[in-house]
């Protein structure tokens, strides 16, 4: 079955410092790629998105993420968090085969920034 | 432009009551479709409604859980009897055409089962 790994739980980092945030996902024919963010007390938001391209994609608020297709990966970069940015962060995949907007979401990534 | 609503934000239930969960997507989505999210866990697709047909409902418990959307617009989620298991948030989301890239999903409703 198709699955999204997300590898860390919950990351804790200081203001300034550098974020990477792991994606891994099962599944081995063509797929869009997503990260979705959800602020404390808000609903889930689209970060970014892969469909085809250019592997490296740009989003929202400084964030960019890599697709390396021989890797089954989608990690999550940002090169200086800010305390704005605790949130929670889920992985999402969609296989072409399944049209209509069935996503698999990863377990999500719990980030606090500390000022 | 308005977003999905959800409605009740809360709900606190005993098991085997049974309990609804109300949505009203964006104006004109087409695409309209129910999650599960349990502590700890990303977000698990139920259903997903396609105007007033069901796309996708492989993953809904159907024993208990059942969804309706009548006239093609608004929601309606029931879980009948509730199991502690049932508590986690449900999510309502929406699309214009089923395009997934434009998601945009509602705020939840919190469901505690006790």
């Amino acid at each position: 079955a198709q699955s999204v790994s997300q590898h860390n739980h919950h990351v804790i980092l200081s203001e300034a410092a550098s974020l990477e945030l792991g994606c891994n996902y099962s599944y081995g024919g063509t797929v869009n790629l997503f990260w979705y963010v959800q602020y404390p007390g808000q609903h889930l938001q689209l970060l970014l998105k892969y469909f085809s391209g250019d592997p490296l994609v740009k989003g929202i608020k400084g964030f960019e993420a890599e697709f390396i297709k021989s890797k089954f990966s989608f990690n999550l970069r940002k090169p200086s968090v800010q305390w704005s940015d605790t949130a929670e962060y889920f992985c999402a995949v969609n296989a072409l085969y399944n049209q209509g907007g069935k996503l698999i979401f990863g377990q999500g990534t719990e980030l606090s920034v500390k000022p | 432009e308005a977003g999905v609503a959800q409605s009740p934000r809360y709900k606190i239930i005993e098991k085997r009551q049974s309990v609804a969960f109300w949505c009203n997507p964006i104006s004109g989505h087409a695409t309209l479709y129910w999650y599960q999210q349990i502590l700890g866990q990303g977000p698990k697709l139920l259903i997903q409604f396609q105007n007033n047909g069901v796309v996708d409902d492989s993953q809904l418990p159907k024993d208990r859980f059942s969804a309706e959307r009548l006239k093609g617009v608004d929601s309606t989620l029931k879980i009948q009897p509730a199991k502690l298991e049932d508590s986690a948030v449900y999510l309502c989301a929406s699309s214009l055409g089923g395009r997934i890239e434009k998601l945009f999903f509602g705020s939840g409703t919190q469901l505690s089962v006790l």
